[in-house]
């Protein structure tokens, strides 16, 4: 069946470092990726997407890269904030429906 | 401001009584989902509706209802068969398929 996860619950990076959050996928159908970020108590935040015809997408600050050949979604921050701190999701589609893994927890250090 | 509004914010069920967690949104999205979210996990989609007066069953939609009478209103009902209701519940609204949905910002559900 379908699975999206993360290689990683937590992750602490200090202060004006680069942040790399990594993130599995089992559905070779899926033909749309996108990540999300959350804060304590509200809803998720979008933050970038990517389509299956694309490796690599640059946004503010962050890029996402997909390696289809491996199943294997990343997000990278660039210069980590303290505002960065959040819950990181990544979620797939081939339809209407996201698939959503349990979350990287960014911890930003000062 | 266009968004996606989640009313109540915090809401209190009694054992055997159904509520219902208003979803209203003013992007002129055709789609729109409902996921639930537990403590430390990722979120599981309960129900969507890619147009008006049609919606579809999610991964866990036991124990949930649904209507999609306008665009802009997608309320979620929990009834009294879903016996573990306790959860932080999302709503969500997208253009068409493989865009960003964009999300309210919660009702955290309790028992009393």
């Amino acid at each position: 069946g379908e699975s999206v996860g993360l290689h990683l619950p937590t992750l602490s990076v200090q202060e004006g470092d680069n942040s790399i959050i990594n993130c599995a996928y089992s559905n070779s159908a899926s033909d749309y990726f996108i990540w999300y970020k959350q804060e304590s108590g509200k809803g998720p935040q979008f933050i970038i997407d990517i389509r299956s015809n694309m490796d690599k997408r640059q946004g503010q600050r962050v890029t996402v890269l997909l390696n289809k050949t491996v199943k294997h979604l990343s997000l990278q921050i660039a210069a980590t904030q303290p505002g960065d701190s959040a819950v990181y999701f990544c979620a797939e589609s081939g339809d209407y429906k996201l698939s959503f893994g349990a979350g990287t927890t960014v911890t930003v250090r000062a | 401001d266009g968004g996606i509004t989640q009313s109540p914010k915090y809401l209190f069920r009694k054992e055997g009584q159904n509520v219902t967690l208003s979803c209203e949104q003013n992007l002129n999205h055709d789609a729109m989902y409902w996921y639930r979210q537990d403590p430390g996990q990722g979120l599981r989609l309960i129900y969507y509706s890619q147009i008006v007066n049609d919606f579809q069953k999610g991964d866990i939609a036991e124990g949930y209802s649904v209507s999609r009478e306008k665009k802009e209103s997608f309320p979620l009902t929990v009834t009294s068969a879903q016996k573990n209701p306790t959860a932080f519940y999302l709503c969500a609204s997208s253009i068409s398929r493989n865009q960003p949905q964009h999300f309210g910002d919660g009702t955290r559900l309790s028992i009393l």
